[in-house]
């Protein structure tokens, strides 16, 4: 089964910071990697589709890259809104795996 | 509007059964591919299993904490996904969400909010 490890687990920024979080798989997904946010209490909404299409009413400061097993997930000007937690998923095998997630703290 | 809305959580005892249900619209139901994630309190989401649509071979998978303890089904003329779960362990005690899944290769596109199934003594 593939693995997905993303880093780090918890990061604090500030408004306007460039913030990066990585997702590495344990074997090779082409760009079959998914980027999702998850505010409390909340269902998950999809960011970036296949490494790093953005989906549709997403702001454009998200945007994603990467291919192989190495990936990216940036966020140019962090805003309060994103202040939330961020998963990473693979849709390359049939057994669609999530990272462990990533918590994202606005200073 | 997609909307997806999952019903069937509750308390259940380990060992016990509980058959959780998601009534989609807003899509063609019997052409999309449907899984369901859950979500431990506290912790991360956790990819369960998916079906895919009847066209397209009707096959389901599973992760392996729930290989052979669960099972995905839908009825395309309900619009309704179901995953019935036996041999309930406390471990899983989750809010389990019910999702579309944009075919082969795709992300998971939309979510329902999620049901909350506690399993307890």
């Amino acid at each position: 089964d593939i693995q997905m490890t993303q880093s780090p687990s918890s990061l604090s920024a500030s408004v306007g910071d460039r913030v990066t979080i990585t997702c590495r798989a344990s074997q090779s997904i082409s760009t079959y990697l998914n980027w999702y946010q998850q505010k409390p209490g909340k269902a998950p909404r999809l960011l970036i589709y296949t490494a790093s299409s953005l989906q549709s009413g997403v702001p454009s400061r998200f945007s994603g890259s990467g291919s192989g097993t190495d990936f990216t997930l940036t966020i140019s000007s962090l805003q309060p809104e994103d202040s939330a937690s961020y998963y990473c998923q693979q849709s390359y095998s049939s057994l669609g795996a999530f990272g462990q997630g990533t918590n994202l703290e606005i200073k | 509007e997609v909307q997806l809305v999952e019903s069937g959580g509750g308390l259940v005892k380990p060992g016990g059964s509980l058959r959780l249900s998601c009534a989609a619209s807003g899509f063609t139901f019997n052409n999309a591919w449907m899984s369901w994630v859950r979500q431990a309190p506290g912790k991360g989401l956790e990819w369960v299993g998916r079906i895919e649509s009847k066209n397209d071979g009707g096959t389901t998978n599973y992760a392996a904490p729930v290989k052979g303890r669960f099972t995905i089904s839908r009825d395309d003329s309900k619009k309704t996904l179901y995953l019935q779960m036996n041999s309930l362990r406390i471990d899983d005690t989750a809010v389990y969400y019910c999702t579309t899944y944009s075919g082969q290769g795709g992300p998971i596109d939309y979510w329902g909010q999620g049901t909350l199934v506690t399993v307890s003594s």
